[in-house]
């Protein structure tokens, strides 16, 4: 059983165009991340949903935007494509809110490659 | 404002060779901090993390860190590298909940048969 599982695992795309990628954990966990993975494997935190509800919001475009529509699932949505939105993008989830000694589980990755 | 510093973004050791990657920490309290690794084309998952029990902390595939609070530091060490241990490799850190985690820049290990 995948415990955060994403889709889709490739995405590739023309700039401008709209996507979407799609995260689930079934491992009743209350809190939920995406992360960016650029390619010299930085990574960076871009959104936290805690129970459906947005508690980290870094410096994001706002072309970005995530949707909690239970607490199962976080999937987020890039309008307007660019050059520099190539990455691997990363699900993960944790027990309780974010921070503190919680392990979070990752998802295996949306490799987005914008041409 | 909390961060982690992993000098070393490739290290070499020979099968066999004690691995160690080196990570420090700034925080202004004492924080929780986490080793992760990543597997090529795969997700991150947890090696070990410190809570405070416990400054010396084993983790899976045997693989310890020491928190030293004196030097900031948060090293891993395995006293023997297996070519199954390439990999990258994150520190983080965060402090209570509701707080972020910020990870480290990776640090990536080759292992040479």
């Amino acid at each position: 059983d995948t415990a955060v599982s994403q889709t889709p695992k490739y995405l590739v795309t023309q700039m401008g165009n709209d996507k979407s990628i799609k995260c689930e954990q079934n491992l009743g966990h209350d809190t939920m991340y995406w992360y960016k993975q650029d390619s010299k494997k930085f990574l960076k935190i871009m959104f936290s949903y805690n129970n459906k509800e947005l508690i980290i919001n870094e410096t994001v475009p706002n072309r970005f935007s995530p949707k909690s529509p239970d607490k199962a699932h976080l999937n987020l949505h890039i309008n307007s494509l660019e050059l520099g939105d190539s990455a691997v993008y990363f699900c993960a989830s944790s027990p309780g809110l974010a921070g503190g000694i919680d392990t979070q589980y990752f998802g295996p990755g949306t490799r987005l490659t914008v041409l | 404002a909390q961060s982690v510093t992993q000098l070393g973004s490739h290290v070499s050791v020979s099968e066999g060779a004690l691995v160690l990657l080196r990570c420090n920490y700034s925080s202004s309290v004492p924080p929780y901090l986490f080793w992760y690794v990543q597997y090529p084309n795969q997700g991150l998952q947890l090696l070990l993390k410190y809570t405070s029990a416990a400054t010396l902390v084993k983790g899976i595939n045997g693989f310890e860190a020491e928190f030293k609070k004196s030097e900031t530091s948060f090293h891993l060490t395995k006293p023997s590298a297996h070519m199954s241990d390439a990999a990258e490799y994150f520190c983080a850190v965060t402090k209570e909940p509701g707080n972020q985690f910020y990870f480290g820049t990776g640090t990536s290990l080759t292992v040479i048969p």
